[in-house]
């Protein structure tokens, strides 16, 4: 199975700064077709995940432009840009390169 | 606009089995795969399996098989999973998600969550 690695956040993060969070796969998500296979998810406190990047770097409808993807074939990084109060929670990374799809353990967002 | 509605919690009792429900509404039902995610308590998300309404045809995690059982009513556009012989192990909220038909597209869009309780 492809196991992926998140970092930790300085929590909590100041209001108005940036944040990034990294993520590690155990094997390259990029595919031959030129696509890498890596999205990223915001689960609020009590709600469901939502989806906020796929294929690496492209927003899903309706995020926000502060959110960014960014990376390699094997390491990537979600941006905040001006972190608000609305942006708690843990994101995770996921790879959809091959079965098992499997997500990182996450990382907490807290603000200042 | 685009819903998966999951049936209520369930207390269940070990060795027992439970059956969820997913109610899709706002799209067509068979053109996206169904999955299915587990999420123990505090901790990360983990893929089940899933299932294509059309055909019934389902990808699993090695880990879940036997364990959980994916079907669909087509007329409903109802998903179902079951999970039988039931551990305390089991205890986690159960989300359903769908995808694109496409190998690679991502969940875009996810049920409330069942929470399931095995305690005798």
């Amino acid at each position: 199975d492809i196991v992926m690695t998140q970092g930790a956040l300085p929590n909590p993060v100041p209001s108005g700064e940036s944040a990034s969070i990294t993520c590690q796969s155990s094997k390259s998500l990029l595919y031959s077709d030129g696509k890498t296979y890596l999205n990223w998810y915001l689960q609020r406190p009590g709600q469901s995940p939502q989806l906020l990047i796929y294929w690496m770097s492209t927003r899903a409808s309706g995020v926000s432009d502060r959110f960014s993807g960014s990376g390699s074939g094997t390491d990537f990084t979600l941006k905040i840009s001006r972190v608000e109060a609305e942006d708690v929670g843990v994101y995770y990374c996921q790879q959809f390169l091959e079965f098992p799809l499997t997500f990182g353990s996450g990382t907490k967002l807290e603000i200042k | 606009q685009v819903k998966l509605l999951q049936s209520g919690a369930a207390l269940v009792k070990p060795g027992a089995s439970v059956k969820m429900s997913c109610k899709a509404s706002g799209y067509t039902f068979t053109d996206y795969w169904v999955s299915w995610v587990k999420q123990s308590h505090g901790k990360s998300l983990e893929w089940i399996g899933e299932i294509y309404p059309n055909s019934g045809a389902t990808n699993f995690n090695e880990k879940f098989k036997g364990k959980a059982t994916l079907t669909v009513d087509k007329s409903t556009s109802t998903a179902y999973m079951e999970l039988s012989r039931l551990t305390s192990e089991d205890s986690a909220i159960y989300y359903c998600t769908r995808r694109a038909l496409t190998t690679v597209a991502p969940f875009d869009y996810w049920g409330q969550g069942v929470m399931v309780t095995v305690s005798s």
